[in-house]
């Protein structure tokens, strides 16, 4: 079975600009979360939704948004990006709301400069 | 607001030589304790869940441990392979599926 894939893997932005990372869960989860890990430290949670509605917001500026699609797809967006927004950017995806079960993707890689 | 601490932050182990990690922890009604491996640059896998005071898991070489305030990792005897960042996080009951974790402790075996 496919585990949750994310993309693009890596990804090089310059201060000011705009991103959207993408995350496709495991078939039959309907729970997408996201995560930001900076170098050296464990997951910062950013988003969680279950069943396309978003359930929790981390403590992250407005210039994060996210959304989930009726396949229970994600993106992740971020609006004007700043230096300390490098980082590697997780998503987790579980069957069900409260899940006993979270299962990482790769992550993606996002460097500004 | 729900906290959790990873101890030591670093560990040098011998091949063979068995080991500890610490994960204690506060927050409000605990629905799991989850133990995760990262390798560089890759995303987090899962290891265990813990749910309640006195439950164990077990895979290969790792153990797990819950109590009312804290986890334990056991590593017996460590293999080169073994080498990576373990990270812990709970899951609050009224969070959803919404995990804090600890900062991780990374685990050099040595050969």
């Amino acid at each position: 079975d496919a585990g949750v894939t994310q993309s693009p893997t890596h990804l090089i932005k310059t201060r000011g600009q705009q991103v959207t990372l993408r995350c496709s869960p495991i078939s039959g989860h309907k729970s997408v979360s996201w995560y930001q890990q900076v170098l050296g430290q464990g997951p910062q949670f950013i988003f969680q939704y279950y069943e396309k509605e978003e359930r929790g917001r981390g403590n992250f500026p407005d210039r994060f948004s996210a959304r989930q699609f009726p396949n229970y797809s994600s993106e992740l967006n971020v609006n004007a990006l700043l230096l300390g927004d490098s980082a590697l950017y997780l998503c987790a995806s579980s069957p069900a709301w409260g899940g006993n079960e979270q299962y990482f993707g790769p992550g993606t890689r996002l460097t500004v400069t | 607001e729900d906290q959790v601490t990873q101890s030591p932050e670093a560990l040098r182990l011998q091949e063979g030589e068995s080991s500890s990690l610490n994960c204690s922890y506060t927050v409000s009604g605990l629905r799991g304790l989850f133990w995760y491996r990262q390798d560089p640059g890759k995303g987090p896998e899962f290891l265990f869940t813990l749910y309640s005071a006195g439950e164990e898991k077990e895979k290969e070489r790792l153990k797990a441990t819950l109590t009312k305030k804290e986890s334990f990792l056991h590593i017996t005897a460590p293999k080169p392979e073994d080498s990576a960042t373990y990270l812990c996080a709970v899951q609050a009951a009224a969070a959803g599926n919404k995990l804090t974790f600890g900062g991780g402790t990374r685990v050099l075996v040595k050969p």
